[in-house]
């Protein structure tokens, strides 16, 4: 099992530009998560999703969308980057509110 | 939201040592879970605790919600320790969503 595995790795963008995170498990969980990082700080709830066709905000969703159109996938897009996007994301899946697995992380800045 | 404070921020260690890391909480919670992030960046889940004690190898951790803290501990602490941990809970009002502290920075010298 490959886990939770994040696509890219790495990403610049330039202002307003736009891209999509690939996020997939393999686990077959229900629930799946967008965080951010930034330095010093704990992770920050982006928007998560308790199933397939659901989504729900988290704590800052401003400034991205999310879609989870197969239960093993979570996209998470910026649809106009800011340098305040700059940071690194992680994406975890969970069996319910069991236990959450977290991705290798995408480190993206926003020139 | 719901507040969580983690401390000490940094500790420095001796191999060999033992540590006790905690994580104070605002309100009532539905779980929590500690989390090491290694030097790497990759996040391990280390326990999910919402209450009582459980022990993993050299590491064992303690919640007791009734006063909304938990304790890590990390005994004989060797190099690969190195890293942040985090507590991380969560609300019944909010199922799934997690709440993080900004982490306990440890280094550990051999």
């Amino acid at each position: 099992n490959a886990g939770v595995t994040q696509t890219p790795k790495f990403r610049v963008l330039k202002t307003g530009q736009s891209m999509t995170l690939l996020c997939a498990q393999d686990m077959n969980h229900e629930y799946m998560y967008w965080y951010r990082q930034d330095p010093g700080m704990g992770l920050r709830l982006i928007h998560y999703s308790v199933g397939e066709g659901t989504t729900a905000k988290g704590e800052v969703p401003d400034g991205y969308n999310v879609s989870r159109l197969k239960k093993q996938n979570f996209l998470l897009g910026l649809e106009s980057a800011a340098p305040s996007q700059t940071s690194v994301y992680f994406c975890a899946s969970s069996h319910s509110t069991d236990t959450q697995y977290f991705g290798p992380g995408t480190r993206l800045t926003v020139l | 939201g719901i507040q969580v404070e983690q401390s000490p921020p940094d500790l420095i260690l001796q191999e060999g040592a033992n540590s006790t890391l905690r994580c104070n909480f605002s309100d009532s919670v539905n779980n929590l879970q500690w989390f090491h992030q290694n030097p790497w960046g990759q996040l391990i889940n280390l326990f999910y605790i919402p209450s009582g004690t459980k022990q993993n190898g050299r590491l064992s951790a303690t919640t007791v919600a009734t006063e909304r803290y938990s304790l890590l501990y990390i005994s004989s602490s060797q190099t690969t320790d190195s890293g942040v941990y985090f507590c991380a809970v969560e609300r019944g009002s909010t199922l799934g969503r997690l709440y993080f502290g900004r982490g306990t920075q440890l280094t550990v010298w051999p």
